[in-house]
């Protein structure tokens, strides 16, 4: 058990360009989460994964925020055309899960995005 | 919508002092209750849970009570650490099939000895 794992730790990038993070899940987990956390804030959830499909997405999620988890395995989220309100940690769960919803989650280090 | 409301921090403690971080909430169903922590320059982790009301969940020497008529989940210890020093995080997932955890904004307690 190595962890969830996120790449990169630390992301800047100038306003208007696309960026793109990565999450390695722990190996036999099925399910997979993405949050954004501010400073001060707890984190805000995104969007959810059960294997490769994309079951939940926050109603506050922007169209310029999209995620993938092809064949179920890792997972990317990309942001197309930052702003400086994207400036966030944003951190990657994982969990294994059938039926009930209430496993525990482990949670990578998080990726900190700024945007200049 | 659902939201979780702790107690502002920080909260610093001497060594072996009563914990009590302050959580309640609001959420349509029966919600399922956590307190997740992120100790310095690592990712959270889960620490105790409730699944129903009246349920206990404990871990590490803390506990928390599940209260419906209260809407609430306080966090306890008996005796704090200088270990146990970290940011703790109230959180709730709603009885209403989402997948998605509600976290409340966290309460920083600094444990000196």
């Amino acid at each position: 058990d190595t962890g969830v794992s996120q790449n990169p730790r630390h992301k800047i990038t100038k306003r208007g360009q696309n960026v793109t993070f990565r999450c390695d899940p722990i190996s036999e987990h099925n399910r997979l989460y993405w949050y954004r956390q501010t400073l001060g804030q707890g984190p805000e959830f995104l969007t959810y994964f059960q294997n490769e499909a994309q079951l939940e997405k926050s109603r506050l999620l922007s169209d310029r925020f999209s995620a993938e988890r092809p064949k179920g395995s890792f997972s990317t989220l990309e942001i197309q055309r930052t702003e400086q309100g994207d400036s966030a940690m944003y951190l990657c769960a994982s969990s294994y899960g059938t039926g009930s919803v209430n496993e525990k989650l482990f949670f990578g280090s998080g990726t900190q995005l700024s945007v200049l | 919508g659902d939201s979780v409301t702790q107690m502002e921090g920080p909260v610093t403690l001497s060594e072996e002092a009563f914990l009590t971080i302050n959580c309640t909430y609001t959420a349509t169903g029966y919600p399922s209750l956590f307190w997740y922590v992120q100790y310095p320059g690592e990712g959270l982790q889960l620490l105790l849970k409730a699944t129903k009301a009246d349920d206990k969940g404990s871990n590490k020497g803390f506990e928390a009570t599940y209260r419906k008529e209260t809407t609430s989940f306080h966090l306890e210890k008996g005796s704090v650490q200088v270990s146990d020093s970290a940011v703790y995080f109230c959180a709730l997932r709603s009885g209403a099939g989402s997948y998605q955890l509600t976290f409340g904004k966290g309460t920083k307690l600094s444990v000196i000895p």
